[in-house]
């Protein structure tokens, strides 16, 4: 089964330092997600991307995080400075249709650790 | 964001019992729901998936009920098996939005 695939698995990076999350999604899919989850809680949603462009996005993804795909094939996720508060698993998910529509393939996410 | 939240954190079953999984949403406008598995170290992966014009939707060994009345989500697992056990967290959508809001998320344990 095709599958999303993220990298690093693990980042350990200083407070205020920039971070860039990897990720790969299936490559016939249109749709792009992060999420996170802090350490034993839920799944947040962060953003959303369709056809080059944020769709949707929380109060959690504010100016400090961007996202892009910069080739086609890979969708990033940035943080400008972190915050200890950032530590967290980060997952990337990809959508052949909306997910209302098409099931939402995650991928096994990176964990972020901000010291 | 919406309110979609587990009335257990943890549940144990033995081997070979069925299991119940229950959710709850406030939503009114979420008309697609789904239960995702989620392994150690490993992200969710999608189980089964509901729409509001339905009340039950089976997959295999799996079944998932809605009740739009109450607000209420289950997940029933039969024959459960110790390959089951993980977290299990529904999340909720709505028709056109682009986004999935998780619950909190129950641990189920399989006793073998």
């Amino acid at each position: 089964e095709p599958e999303v695939t993220q990298t690093p698995s693990h980042q350990v990076t200083q407070m205020g330092q920039e971070v860039i999350l990897r990720c790969v999604p299936i490559s016939n899919h249109l749709y792009f997600y992060w999420y996170r989850q802090i350490l034993g809680q839920k799944v947040e949603f962060l953003v959303s991307f369709y056809n080059n462009e944020i769709s949707e996005k929380s109060e959690i993804f504010d100016d400090q995080f961007s996202v892009e795909r910069p080739d086609g094939s890979n969708f990033t996720l940035k943080i400008r400075s972190t915050k200890l508060e950032d530590s967290a698993m980060y997952f990337c998910a990809s959508s052949e249709n909306l997910p209302t529509v098409g099931k939402a393939f995650f991928g096994q996410g990176t964990r972020l650790t901000v010291v | 964001g919406e309110n979609v939240g587990l009335h257990l954190p943890t549940l144990s079953v033995q081997e070979g019992d069925n299991s119940i999984i229950n959710c709850a949403y406030s939503n009114s406008a979420s008309d697609y729901f789904i239960w995702y598995k989620q392994e150690s170290g490993k992200g969710p992966q999608f189980i089964i998936d509901i729409r509001s014009n339905m009340d039950k939707r089976q997959g295999q060994r799996v079944t998932v009920l809605l009740n739009k009345t109450v607000k209420h989500l289950s997940l029933q697992i039969a024959a459960t098996q110790p390959g089951d056990s993980a977290v299990y967290f529904c999340a909720e959508s709505q028709t056109g939005a682009n986004n999935l809001f998780f619950g909190t998320g129950t641990r189920l344990t399989v006793i073998p």
